[in-house]
Parts: C-alpha cells; structure tokens; sequence
C-alpha cells in the first residue's frame, strides 16, 4: 500500500488561512470517509484533530476543518497561530482492512 | 481517564525478537480495536498492524511490509495488547505507537511510544 501524498511543507503568518491536501486513490481515500487528520509536535505522540473527513473531536478548535473531493481530502487551519506549527499527517481506510498514512507535512508559521 | 502506554522496546540484534506491551486503562479494553503506528527516526507515521473489534469478533491486520514476522495477541483481562516482532530488521527500528480506534480511522488516544533500536 503506498502512502498517501501530502505537500512536504506548507506555510502561513499568523492569522491566514492555509490547507493540507491528502491524496490517494479509490482504493482508499475515495472509496471511503473513513479519513482522520492528526499533529505532531516534536517529541510528542500524534493527536486526533479530525476524524471522518470532517469530524472534529472534542476540545479542537473550530479553526481547523476538513473535506474530501475524489480521492483527495484536505485539511484546513484557519486563523493560523504559533501553536498550530507542528507536523500533519492523514490516515485513510483501505479496501484491503489495513490503514495507509499520508507522508506529513510540516506546518511553519512565519 | 484513558491512557494507554506502551513498554518492551530495547536495543535488539538484527534476527532477534522482540514482544512490545500496550497496556490500557480507562475504557473497556476488549471493546477497541488498537492499532499499532511506528515511527522511523526523522521519518513520518506508518500504519503497522490493528487488533480489530468485528461483529463475529477480533481479527488482527498487518501492513505488507510486516505481515508474515510480526503477530499480536490480546489479553482482555490484563487489557494488554501484545507485538510479537521477530526476525528484526534495521528498517524495523522506530518509535512504536499503540493507538486506540473509536471509529474505523478514529484513533483517538495514543501511548507515549517505546523504542525500538536494531543494532549489532
């Protein structure tokens, strides 16, 4: 299963808006809502941030946002601050009962 | 609260075995499916193996990349998921992660991570 694409780095000032894309195939991303998003910051286990696409846990600001068109999901943070800065990764369900993640991407707040 | 945390990793010689713990708490462990994630040094996430929660019961799944070496067991009593890795690797080297799934893709809490070194 081969991982997900996800832009290598993306960057913002603070207060803008930025977006993550995930791109896979129809075996996975486009074949199911089953997409979840989580930050990773240095040293720290990864954190659920959205689930099903477009779900966000409890306790994550309204801030971030997800979609999905086609085989592609995105991730967005709007009203970027300091604390954003971190590494995403997205994880997808696969037609083959196993999970494939994206490469990351490391978020920069300038 | 929830927490999980894992133990077991070490420096191992490439060949040998390893079993890594995930010991839960919190939640009624037999009713979670638990991933195991892996982090090589610098490198991203990797998705290596769940512990499914099925309507006719648990089955485990494993990434190509592991099936075949790698097997798991669960101790629903001791709420413990064990990770039998053998026939070690020096790409097998990480930070490996066990993760509870409230969902399909919903791995909402995660262990701190042990580490597990491949040397000679």
């Amino acid at each position: 299963q081969s991982a997900l694409t996800q832009p290598a780095s993306v960057s913002g000032s603070p207060g803008q808006s930025i977006t993550i894309s995930c791109t896979g195939s129809n075996s996975d991303v486009g074949g199911y809502n089953y997409v979840s998003w989580y930050q990773q910051s240095p040293g720290k286990a990864p954190k659920l941030i959205m689930y099903d696409v477009n779900n966000r846990p409890s306790g994550i600001s309204n801030r971030f946002s997800g979609s999905k068109s086609g085989n592609t999901a995105s991730l967005a943070i709007s009203g970027l601050q300091a604390e954003d800065e971190a590494d995403y990764y997205c994880v997808s369900y696969t037609n083959s009962n196993s999970w494939v993640f994206g490469g990351g991407t490391k978020v920069t707040v300038l | 609260q929830v927490w999980l945390v894992e133990s077991g990793g070490g420096v191992v010689e490439p060949g040998r075995s390893l079993r890594l713990s995930c010991v839960a708490s919190g939640f009624p462990f037999s009713s979670y499916g638990i991933h195991w994630v892996r982090q090589a040094p610098g490198k991203g996430l990797e998705w290596v193996a769940v512990a499914a929660i099925l309507r006719d019961g648990g089955q485990n799944f494993f990434a190509d990349s592991v099936r075949g070496r790698f097997a798991m067991s669960r101790d629903n009593p001791k709420n413990t998921l064990y990770l039998q890795i053998n026939s070690l690797r020096l790409e097998d080297a990480a930070v490996y992660y066990c993760a509870r799934d409230s969902g399909v893709a919903r791995m909402d809490v995660w262990g701190q991570g042990t580490t597990v070194t491949v040397s000679s």
